[in-house]
């Protein structure tokens, strides 16, 4: 079957960086897209991978191994406004959207 | 700029009812889909339609059918709601498979069938 792995929850303080990971295995891999969705919100795109390494945006970076079935998602300089559910998403060979459940980031002053 | 719109915003109905949920996009995308999003779950594709006139089964169709007369409008009927339909249900749009094909998400409609 088809999975995408990400931790549940994580915390972290304003100002520091973290760190969300994402694994799958999925039938296929056409790319692997990072959203941030805000409590009772719209999901938002932020990133899209789909050859091996670094994708840099602003205090956004998103990694990708795609011999690994692994992908990280790094935020800088963290903001309050960047509490957040992370969702993490790969295009299977159907070019459909696999997506994980999410990670809820809690920022702390 | 709209985007996305979906109506209603939220919906409480009763066990046994149909409901039509809404969706329009002004962004001339070919590809549209409808989510549901349950907690602890990731989103969940219900159907798709990759251009007007089509339309897919996604993961978890039954219960639910769709219909993509135009590009603008991709509406989601329940025909005899359940409670295991209550839900966010969020619609979607995108260029098509190609490229980034970034998807752009509506609002969303939560509905809570009793």
């Amino acid at each position: 079957g088809q999975n995408i792995d990400q931790p549940t929850e994580m915390t972290a303080t304003e100002g520091a960086i973290v760190q969300i990971n994402c694994t799958y295995q999925t039938s296929g891999f056409n790319g692997l897209f990072w959203y941030q969705q805000h409590a009772g919100e719209a999901p938002t795109f932020l990133s899209y991978n789909v050859l091996d390494g670094l994708e840099e945006k602003g205090r956004f970076s998103s990694f990708l191994s795609r011999s690994k079935g692994y992908s990280y998602l790094l935020l800088k300089e963290l903001q309050m406004k960047d509490s957040a559910s992370y969702l993490c998403a790969v295009r299977d060979s159907n070019y459909q959207l696999i997506w994980g459940a999410g990670t809820k980031l809690i920022i702390k002053p | 700029t709209a985007g996305i719109t979906q109506a209603p915003t939220s919906q409480i109905l009763a066990a046994g009812r149909s409901m039509t949920l809404r969706c329009t996009q002004d962004m001339r995308h070919n590809a549209m889909y409808w989510y549901r999003q349950d907690l602890g779950l990731g989103l969940r594709l219900i159907h798709y339609s990759n251009t007007a006139g089509t339309t897919g089964k996604g993961e978890v169709p039954d219960g639910y059918s769709v219909s993509r007369a135009n590009t603008d409008d991709f509406p989601l009927t329940l025909a005899s709601a359940v409670p295991s339909q209550t839900s966010v249900y969020f619609c979607a749009s995108s260029d098509g498979p190609e490229s980034t094909d970034t998807q752009y998400f509506g609002p969303g409609t939560r509905l809570t069938v009793l």
